[in-house]
């Protein structure tokens, strides 16, 4: 069946760090493939997505490319800001379902 | 725009007594609707999804149901809660091959 799996946390990185944050899916198919965050307490958000092969996602300083021949979707942004501390998930689908990779705590410190 | 209401936000239940928890959604016709957990300290289970009205998909077997009595209501529901039940419930809405749009989530804390 299909799955998603992603790198376990949490992730400690000090503010400015580069981060990375690995995803990679088994589908039958071509997925579309997305990238959730969820702050403490809160419902989940989309962060950005993507829905072919080399696709690149990108919002708020975040960015992630579809990628067919490694069947990876990592995420990744330059320089990490405390207000970036959050569980990021790792999702794909590619008919009715949204399956959802176990989530990496990302913490941020000044 | 199209906006998801789920409720309650919180909920202590004591083992036994039934569940029931409801999420709506607006400005759209015939979404796809799920149901999924997240446990403490783990991910995001999908428990429920319908792409339709009385359509039900179970991922999950275990003690809770869903119903969709209608074409933008989803409600999860349980005869007797178990310890393990507790976590955080949250509903979403999609169209196939699109994203999902979360409600804010229901905290269930079963003692």
């Amino acid at each position: 069946g299909n799955s998603v799996t992603q790198m376990e946390g949490p992730v400690t990185l000090s503010e400015e760090a580069f981060l990375t944050i690995n995803c990679t899916y088994t589908a039958t198919g071509y997925p579309s493939l997305f990238w959730y965050v969820q702050y403490p307490g809160e419902g989940l958000q989309l962060l950005l997505k993507a829905t072919k092969a080399d696709d690149k996602g990108s919002n708020k300083g975040f960015e992630a490319t579809y990628r067919k021949e490694t069947t990876s979707f990592h995420l990744e942004k330059g320089s990490v800001q405390v207000s970036d501390s959050a569980v990021y998930f790792c999702a794909g689908g590619n008919t009715d379902k949204l399956i959802f990779g176990t989530g990496t705590r990302l913490q941020v410190f000044p | 725009s199209q906006t998801i209401h789920q409720w309650p936000a919180t909920l202590v239940q004591p083992v036994g007594s039934p569940l029931s928890l409801e999420c709506t959604v607006e400005g759209t016709s015939n979404p796809n609707l799920y149901w999924y957990r997240q446990a403490a300290g783990r991910g995001l289970q999908l428990l429920f999804y319908s792409v339709g009205i009385g359509q039900i998909s179970s991922e999950v077997p275990q003690n809770l149901s869903a119903s969709r009595p209608q074409d933008r209501q989803f409600i999860l529901s349980s005869k007797k809660l178990l310890l393990s039940d507790s976590g955080f419930y949250l509903c979403a809405w999609k169209r196939t091959r699109r994203d999902a749009f979360f409600g804010q989530g229901t905290r269930l804390t079963v003692v």
